[in-house]
């Protein structure tokens, strides 16, 4: 069985940009959710997608952007990049929403920004 | 809103020491998630539970329910398990909603 395969898996920008990240669940899977990861914050939730509808979305600003298609993958948008949103862009799939399924994560997307 | 602790931040152990990694969150909840992080990045999912106590391998995690508590325990630890062990409960309790994490606690098992 497949596991969750997220590309690209290492990229790099310039401020102002905008960035496209991919994610295939594993099949069967309903749920893709989105994390950010840095050294700072560390994980925070970004966004859970279930069916092609946004259930639940994290404090981050409306540069953050995602969308899920009818084949359950999914892909989220960062437009107008910040040096700040140098990260690990992780994305996890779900039989079940985040709160009661069993996560299968990818191997994240790095993202740096300059 | 909930609020997540994990303890200790950085624990250093001897190979073949017992290990006990705390949790505890506000709000009370419908199931708790234990991940596992190598370096490198990729995250593991270890166990989700909701009530009572999951064993997998040498791996253990327990609930309290009343205490809004859960641990993981490690049963003769291995350099293999040196990783950051994170918990992560829904943001408002219940079966909805977004996940929150703990900081994370970096162990690092010595042979």
């Amino acid at each position: 069985k497949a596991g969750v395969t997220q590309t690209p898996r290492y990229l790099i920008k310039t401020r102002g940009q905008q960035v496209t990240l991919s994610c295939s669940p594993i099949s069967g899977h309903r749920s893709v959710s989105w994390y950010q990861q840095t050294p700072g914050q560390g994980l925070q939730f970004l966004f859970e997608y279930f069916s092609e509808t946004q259930r639940n979305k994290g404090n981050f600003p409306g540069r953050f952007s995602g969308r899920q298609f009818s084949n359950s993958r999914s892909e989220m948008n960062v437009s107008t990049l910040e040096l700040g949103d140098s990260a690990l862009y992780l994305c996890a799939s779900s039989l079940r929403q985040v709160a009661t399924g069993e996560l299968f994560f990818g191997e994240g997307s790095r993202l740096t920004v300059l | 809103k909930n609020e997540v602790e994990q303890s200790p931040q950085n624990l250093t152990a001897q190979e073949g020491e017992f290990i006990t990694i705390n949790c505890s969150y506000s709000v009370g909840i419908s199931a708790l998630h234990w991940l596992q992080q190598h370096p490198g990045g990729g995250i593991v999912s270890l166990f989700m539970l909701s009530s009572g106590k999951k064993k997998h391998g040498r791996l253990i995690a327990t609930i309290n329910i009343q205490e809004k508590h859960s641990s993981l325990h490690i049963t003769a630890s291995h350099p293999r398990d040196s990783a950051v062990y994170i918990c992560a409960v829904p943001d408002y309790g219940g079966s909805q909603g977004n996940l929150i994490f703990g900081k994370g606690t970096k162990l690092s098992v010595k042979p």
